[in-house]
């Protein structure tokens, strides 16, 4: 049971715009910021959102963090056939004092 | 750019010991401004944060409460790597475990070592 609430899965086809959800509580997404994670079969998650909407280098302006209270959404836009993944939000809990994820959403590019 | 490369076995028996290495290349284990983390990841748990290791004037090391009594993670200055160490292991400690660079963000993450715990 994860800490933090994903659906398990969201699709798509190619050029639409996709929302996935987070839900957490006040320890965690209502007190730090929220990451986004993407991991394509069989390789290690990579760092897609950091500090609720920034994106690191390298990553396509279609993908897009926001945050609102104890909740997260991650948008992806003019979705491609590449972005078919799994993708976890992630955040530091103040009352475990450690970082807690989401149970990942399966992303379908139909 | 930060690149993190594990090393250990992929099985081990129950009741042992499961040990990995992470190296790291592009950062100091020792840098004041990262924290370096060991995550694991299995279809019932989940992905699962097992601890940290950090070093603010001195060394520290964090752990989940989950495996608090059988985990320690260190650093290896010498060799500018970090390790983890889990105890009494069960097959319910069969995953993918992952070394990653923090410490607002898991910005890099080792390529990941699949542990098998059986007999």
């Amino acid at each position: 049971q994860s800490v933090l609430t994903q659906p398990p899965s969201a699709s798509g086809t190619p050029g639409q715009r996709v929302i996935i959800s987070c839900s957490g509580s006040s320890s965690n997404i209502g007190g730090n910021t929220v990451n986004w994670h993407q991991q394509l079969p069989g390789t290690a998650p990579k760092l897609l959102i950091n500090s609720n909407n920034q994106r690191p280098s390298g990553v396509p302006d279609r993908f897009s963090g926001s945050k609102s209270g104890t909740s997260a959404s991650l948008a992806i836009s003019g979705l491609q056939s590449e972005d078919e993944a799994d993708y976890y939000c992630a955040a530091w809990d103040d009352s475990l004092k450690g970082w807690v994820f989401g149970g990942g959403t399966k992303l379908t590019v139909l | 750019q930060v690149q993190l490369q594990q090393s250990g076995p992929g099985l081990v028996k129950p009741s042992q010991t499961l040990s990995l290495t992470c190296a790291i290349s592009g950062d100091s284990v020792s840098n004041n401004n990262a924290a370096w983390n060991w995550i694991r990841q299995s279809p019932s748990r989940g992905l699962e944060w097992l601890g940290r290791t950090y070093y603010r004037s001195k060394w520290y090391s964090v752990y989940a409460v989950s495996v608090k009594s059988r985990i320690t993670i260190k650093p290896d200055t010498s060799k500018n790597q970090f390790s983890l160490q889990l105890n009494s292991v069960t097959p319910d400690d069969t995953a993918v475990y992952y070394c990653a660079r923090g410490p607002s963000a898991l910005t890099s993450w080792g390529q990941g070592t699949l542990v098998t715990v059986s007999s």
